[in-house]
């Protein structure tokens, strides 16, 4: 079974520019996650999407980020304008649904995001 | 909201000795605590979950404690291989359909001594 792919792997910009990852997740989960892994520290949540609705987008910086899941399949993230701060791995996971086992959550390579 | 802590944040064992990583967690509600293994140039990997109505769970060399009364659990690796170093992290959850968000702890690298 294919995992969740994310492209591209590396990005590196300068400031002010605008940016998108790309997240498939495995295929028949529903729920999609984008968390923002700084260096040295934990995945911090962004978004959370049950089929093609954002269901928590609480920690998303909606000023520079926004996202979708237009056919609740594939998402992407983006940042504009990106700022220095906003260098980070970024993390796509998904997970079959609600309840048990279910919720497992499994994630992808994540893309590394640098800002000059 | 949930605040996991982890400890210690780097810990080196010899091979084939144990090692052990300990998490609290403040949220009584949380009821679902993944272990991560992160690689350099990866992403997290579920190494061995547990849900607050068991106490131990083990899977070969791993095993996870709960002890929900002090809100603190345990991952326990013994007989320990090179293949073991990484970065592993703790998290917790709420599974209470509608706050189901994960948070995780800062994590702890592990590296084996040969």
């Amino acid at each position: 079974e294919a995992g969740v792919v994310q492209s591209p792997r590396y990005k590196i910009i300068e400031k002010k520019q605008p940016v998108a990852f790309w997240c498939n997740p495995i295929s028949g989960h529903n729920t999609l996650y984008w968390y923002r892994q700084n260096l040295g520290q934990g995945p911090e949540l962004l978004i959370r999407y049950e089929n093609e609705e954002a269901v928590d987008d609480s920690q998303l910086p909606k000023d520079r980020f926004s996202a979708e899941r237009l056919k609740g399949v594939d998402s992407t993230l983006k940042i504009q304008p990106a700022e220095l701060g906003d260098s980070a791995v970024y993390l796509c996971a998904s997970s079959l649904g609600r309840g048990g086992s279910q919720e497992t959550q499994y994630f992808g390579p994540g893309t590394r995001l640098l800002v000059l | 909201g949930e605040n996991v802590e982890q400890h210690p944040s780097t810990l080196s064992v010899q091979e084939g000795d144990s090692a052990v990583i300990k998490c609290t967690y403040s949220d009584s509600a949380s009821n679902y605590f993944p272990w991560y293994k992160q690689e350099l140039g990866k992403g997290p990997q579920l190494i061995i979950d547990i849900r607050s109505n068991v106490g131990e769970k083990k899977d070969q060399r791993i095993a996870v404690t709960l002890n929900k009364t002090a809100k603190h659990f345990s991952l326990h690796i013994t007989e320990t291989q090179p293949e073991d170093s990484a970065v592993y992290f703790c998290a917790a959850r709420r599974s209470n359909f509608g706050n189901e968000k994960l948070t995780f702890g800062t994590g702890t690298r592990l590296t084996i001594i040969p």
